[in-house]
């Protein structure tokens, strides 16, 4: 596509249940974040997906929080037991490579509440 | 952790005014980019400056970096009311792995 999708645009969960995130990055594109941003606030880097290389997952705040990328494209952020502290935009962003100086595109976000 | 922080937290100015915002970080980086987020959703890249560099121009924006001080300034002239939105500023190097690392941001709100 045009530019990164992102999916669903906005979800309402009941605390303790699992969610799924979706993320289609520009096609073509090797580096793929997440990055998570409660209300207000700034950009907290989650994880990063480069090729084929193992993931950076240092930002994952807990064991409830997975992401994975198959096939080198589409993303998919696992939380589980969400927790109300889980509310946040969850902003996926590519770029060609994940290498100093290319800039990132990022998606419109997925917007989590937990009740 | 927040590499990057900028201030002021928020700014209103009015229209035809310019805007000024300012972004320090902690270690030594390779690029500095400014990034734009309307209403909390995507964020839109403005401008990269890398280390290398003194100033840059796109446009009604002007983004200076000061590698000794480690800061960075974006000024946006001429605002216009359409402008009002977060700004943020990022840094990226390479620690292990490649690390993009965004500030809290900087609210600007331009007043017709």
């Amino acid at each position: 596509g045009a530019g990164v999708s992102q999916s669903p645009s906005n979800k309402v969960t009941e605390k303790g249940k699992d969610v799924e995130l979706r993320c289609d990055p520009i096609s073509g594109h090797t580096a793929l974040y997440w990055y998570r941003q409660s209300l207000g606030q700034g950009l907290e880097f989650l994880i990063y997906f480069q090729g084929n290389s193992a993931p950076d997952k240092s930002g994952l705040p807990s064991d409830r929080f997975s992401a994975e990328r198959t096939g080198g494209s589409v993303s998919t952020l696992t939380i589980q037991r969400t927790q109300q502290e889980d509310s946040a935009v969850y902003l996926c962003a590519s770029s060609l490579v994940g290498a100093s100086g290319n800039t990132i595109y990022f998606g419109e976000g997925s917007w989590l509440t937990v009740v | 952790s927040q590499q990057g922080e900028e201030d002021p937290q928020a700014l209103s100015i009015q229209e035809g005014e310019n805007a000024t915002m300012n972004c320090s970080y902690k270690t030594s980086i390779n690029n500095l980019q400014w990034y734009r987020q309307n209403s909390g959703r995507g964020l839109v890249h403005l401008i990269l400056i890398r280390s290398n560099e003194r100033e840059k121009h796109s446009g009604r924006l002007r983004v200076t970096l000061d590698t000794s001080k480690k800061s960075s300034s974006l000024l946006i002239t001429a605002s216009r009311a359409a402008d009002t939105a977060s700004y943020f500023c990022a840094t990226d190097r390479w620690a292990g792995s490649y690390q993009l690392t965004f500030g809290k941001g900087t609210k600007l709100s331009v007043i017709p």
